[in-house]
């Protein structure tokens, strides 16, 4: 069964912190993906990697950042935290075959992202 | 996202009838789509899906109809159970990219 991790299930932080959400998979897919969930918002998605070091913006990249140096482990980093980043954070993963809009997507258990 | 609207935003149903969540999408080129059920509390996990060589795929108690005209995908569960109360996201891709619409929340009455 597919695992991805999330390094923390909640987190605190203040604003103009540096923050790193960590995730990792253990099914060597190729695609990785960062989401933030908000309520009545649905899903939106901050990054996207389908390869090591490659990234690609998503719908709402603009405060974000992320590093993907080994093919398991995708990492989000929020350069200066707000208050207005608050909200659920979602890492998925999914195989590569195919184009990485067309494949099952794999979620970790969220992390609680709290900005005070 | 705004290029999948998914309607209603809340749902609910008694016990043994049935549910159905219907989602739009704009992109034309989309052939992938995805229905995820989130428990409260819990990671979104992938109940069905269907690809756009097939109208209609169905795994026992859930089923999920395509209509490229139309443009629009809906997902329907029969003989409603009281597991079956979460929130349902329905997906298809746009510009190369998955989005997601914004969630139906399904309560089953007992």
């Amino acid at each position: 069964d597919v695992k991805v991790t999330q390094s923390s299930r909640y987190l605190v932080k203040r604003t103009g912190e540096k923050v790193f959400l960590e995730c990792v998979q253990d099914m060597d897919h190729e695609n990785m993906f960062w989401y933030r969930q908000d309520p009545g918002l649905g899903l939106r998605l901050i990054y996207f990697s389908y390869d090591v070091k490659m990234k690609e913006k998503g719908d709402i990249p603009e405060g974000y950042s992320v590093s993907r140096e080994k093919k398991e482990r995708f990492s989000l980093i929020l350069e200066s935290a707000s208050t207005n980043q608050t909200s659920m954070y979602l890492c998925a993963s999914s195989f590569g075959t195919g184009g990485y809009w067309n494949q099952p997507q794999h979620f970790g258990d969220g992390t609680r992202l709290s900005i005070l | 996202g705004e290029n999948v609207e998914q309607h209603p935003s809340t749902l609910s149903v008694q016990e043994g009838d049935s549910a159905v969540i219907k989602c739009t999408y704009s992109d034309s080129a989309s052939n992938y789509f995805p229905w995820y059920k989130q428990e409260l509390g819990k990671r979104p996990q992938l109940i069905i899906d269907i690809r756009s060589n097939v109208g209609e795929k169905k795994d026992q108690r859930i089923a999920v109809t395509l209509n490229k005209t139309a443009k629009h995908f809906s997902l329907h569960i029969t003989e409603t159970q009281p597991e079956d109360s979460a929130v349902y996201f329905c997906a298809a891709p746009n510009d190369y990219k998955l989005s997601f619409g914004a969630g139906t929340t399904v309560t089953v009455r007992a």
